[in-house]
């Protein structure tokens, strides 16, 4: 069975870093590109950012919303996926999601999700 | 970045009823969109992909359908675990936007 646990979460200051983790199982991580989705608060479903398996580069791609101040990386040899969040602001708050795709031709789906882990950034 | 649009942001249903959701894109996504199903407190759970094929698990009631710009879901008879919000995301290309959902409630 696929599971996938986010950590990492809670309160942090506008301005500060955060960084969540993806731990997976059952399923070959390593094969499979990663993603991250959040959900503010009563809003809907906002796509993050991915990272590609090894096997197409490895390579990542990031909503404009957060690029150049988050970064999704990977420890195939630990199954786990990660989620650096710099400069945050206010507006990054939300429940944040960890994901697996259908395929790699269909990488920006969400086949297993994670429970979420929540992010509250705030003075 | 494409734009998808969700209608209706609500919609009544007494439980057996059919109901039809409906999804638009601002630019073709071909066959690359996807349905989910999200109740509260909980993640969003795949039900249809490629516009029409059914995630592994998922019952028959449900069904998609469309390509290009419109599409639908259709739910053939509502039971009362259906009753959710239901997203349309297209993957054809990044970011793959989400629609602003349609909330499936009790009537």
């Amino acid at each position: 069975e696929v599971q996938l646990v986010e950590s990492g979460g809670g309160l942090v200051q506008p301005g500060r870093s955060l960084r969540l983790s993806c731990t997976a199982s059952g399923f070959t991580f390593g094969d499979y590109a990663m993603s991250w989705f959040r959900q503010a608060p009563g809003k809907g479903l906002e796509w993050v950012g991915f990272i590609r398996s090894k096997a197409y580069g490895g390579t990542t791609e990031y909503a404009a919303s957060v690029k150049g101040r988050f970064t999704v990386s990977r420890d195939d040899s630990r199954s786990i996926a990660y989620l650096q969040m710099n400069s945050l602001k206010i507006e990054d708050t939300a429940v944040y999601y960890c994901s697996s795709p259908l395929s790699h031709n269909a990488i920006l789906t969400g086949l297993h999700w994670g429970q979420g882990t929540l992010v509250t950034v705030s003075s | 970045e494409i734009v998808m649009t969700q209608s209706p942001a609500t919609l009544s249903v007494s439980p057996g009823e059919r109901a039809t959701l409906s999804c638009r894109a601002s630019q073709s996504v071909n066959s690359n969109l996807a349905w989910y199903q999200q109740k509260p407190g909980q993640a969003p759970r795949l039900l249809i992909y490629g516009a029409s094929t059914r995630a592994t698990g998922i019952p028959a009631r449900f069904s998609g359908s469309g390509s290009g710009t419109e599409f639908t879901l259709t739910i053939s008879s509502l039971q009362s675990e259906d009753f959710a919000v239901y997203y349309c995301q297209h993957y054809n290309n990044w970011p793959g936007t989400f629609g602003q959902g349609t909330k499936v409630e009790i009537k």
